[in-house]
């Protein structure tokens, strides 16, 4: 059984960086084929993709926010951490892990955090 | 940067209906493209892959088709738990559409 969660800090000031962890279970990130991704969804808009790390350590970035975001992985702790530096309330969002395999989409997901931008 | 449109934006729909939304890549993009669906509070739910097949465990009056550039995804009998926000997304490049609200008419 395949399970995600995501944790971090809930609110963050503007300007600092934040650090979010993926902690999942069920599978292994030194399989093959297996991915975990970040993508997140402010308050009653869309969905937006981050991030992605395989299990090679090859890791894919959102074009727009390339330069602000961090993906690594602790195969050992079963374990994903995003970083994004600079944050803006513009930021503030529910932020997602969830897993990839081979060339599938995101199959399962986490619960999601809300991350508030704020003063 | 491959674009994702959906149309419509919203829906009302009845019990029953049925129910087709469309979602357009700004260029060809094959057959690499998922549909979730997504209710409120809740993380998204992986429904249809590689544009037309069906997630395991996903109702069969959910279907998806196209290819290229358009493609569609079908409620064939729409029912109360289907009421949700569908997202279409490029396999590749993960870029998500803006969504299609399905609400109650």
């Amino acid at each position: 059984q395949i399970t995600l969660k995501e944790s971090g800090p809930t609110l963050v000031k503007p300007t600092q960086t934040l650090t979010l962890t993926c902690t999942f279970s069920g599978f292994s990130l030194s399989t093959s084929g297996v991915g975990v991704g970040w993508i997140r969804q402010p308050p009653g808009k869309a969905l937006e993709w981050l991030a992605l790390i395989y299990w090679n350590d090859d890791k894919r970035y959102s074009p727009s926010l390339k330069s602000r975001l961090t993906i690594t992985k602790d195969t050992s702790k079963n374990q994903v951490v995003l970083t994004m530096t600079n944050m803006d309330p513009v930021d503030t969002a529910t932020y997602y892990c969830a897993h990839r395999l081979g060339v599938m989409p995101f199959d399962y997901w986490g619960q999601g955090t809300l991350v508030t931008v704020s003063s | 940067d491959i674009q994702m449109t959906q149309s419509p934006s919203s829906v009302s729909a009845s019990v029953g209906d049925r129910v087709t939304i469309t979602c357009r890549a700004s260029q060809g993009i094959s057959s690499w493209l998922a549909w979730y669906q997504q209710k409120p509070g809740k993380a998204p739910k992986l429904l249809i892959y590689a544009a037309s097949s069906l997630q395991s465990g996903v109702p069969s009056r959910f279907s998806g088709s196209g290819s290229g550039t358009d493609f569609t995804l079908t409620i064939s009998s729409l029912q109360p738990e289907d009421f949700a926000t569908y997202y279409c997304q490029q396999a590749n490049s993960f870029t998500f559409g803006p969504g299609t609200k399905v609400d109650i008419k």
